[in-house]
């Protein structure tokens, strides 16, 4: 088992540009997770996808953030454009859902973001 | 949404003793507990979990305690060594959103 993959695993970029961060879920699970880490803030939800499906986006900071999930294999978490404040690690995590609460959530290594 | 305090925010132990990092919430229908570890530059890993239903779980050095009455719950760890040096974050399953909340995170260092 692979279990998530991120990429990249670091992204440098200069403010306003566009910058896409990809996941790849583990294989047979059907939930989705983008999380957002920074010293000040913590471990924050961003969006949350059940099969495929933007379930809650409540966590997206702003317009400039969003994400899709065109397929169960994929995920793409885009900032468009991109400002210094952005810069954090953006995890992704995936878990099967089964209906119950305790559904583990797995997360891939994480992809650390500096904007300049 | 769900609020989770997480307390100490640091924690030094001498190799051997036991550390006890607490957390508690306002959400008296989370009902799933779930402790994470993340190593300097790594991913969180999960380390235990207690659902609602159970008042304490064990699993070799590490326990969970879960007082769902005061809406607390602890993670114990014992014999500490050098490797449990990390960051440890409680969370809790938001029944609403089906999503985890997470505390702000424990750094503990464990001196040899």
């Amino acid at each position: 088992d692979a279990g998530v993959i991120q990429s990249p695993r670091h992204e440098v970029t200069e403010m306003g540009q566009e910058v896409t961060l990809r996941c790849k879920p583990i294989s047979g699970h059907n939930s989705l997770f983008w999380y957002r880490q920074t010293m000040m803030r913590g471990l924050e939800l961003l969006i949350y996808f059940n099969n495929n499906v933007p379930i809650d986006d409540s966590g997206m900071p702003e317009d400039r953030f969003s994400a899709k999930m065109p397929n169960a294999s994929f995920s793409t978490l885009k900032i468009q454009p991109s400002e210094p404040r952005d810069s954090a690690v953006y995890f992704c995590a995936s878990s099967l859902t089964s209906g119950t609460p305790t559904d583990t959530q797995y997360f891939g290594p994480g992809t650390r973001l500096t904007v300049l | 949404g769900e609020n989770v305090e997480q307390h100490p925010s640091t924690l030094s132990v001498q190799e051997g003793d036991s550390a006890v990092i607490k957390c508690t919430y306002s959400d008296s229908a989370s009902n799933y507990f779930p402790w994470y570890k993340q190593e300097l530059g790594k991913r969180p890993q999960l380390i235990i979990d207690i659902r609602s239903n159970v008042g304490e779980k064990k699993d070799q050095r590490i326990a969970v305690t879960l007082n769902k009455t005061a809406k607390h719950f602890s993670l114990h760890i014992t014999e500490t060594q050098p490797e449990d040096s990390a960051v440890y974050f409680c969370a809790l399953m938001d029944t609403g959103r089906r999503a985890l909340t997470f505390g702000s995170g424990t750094r503990l260092q464990v001196q040899p």
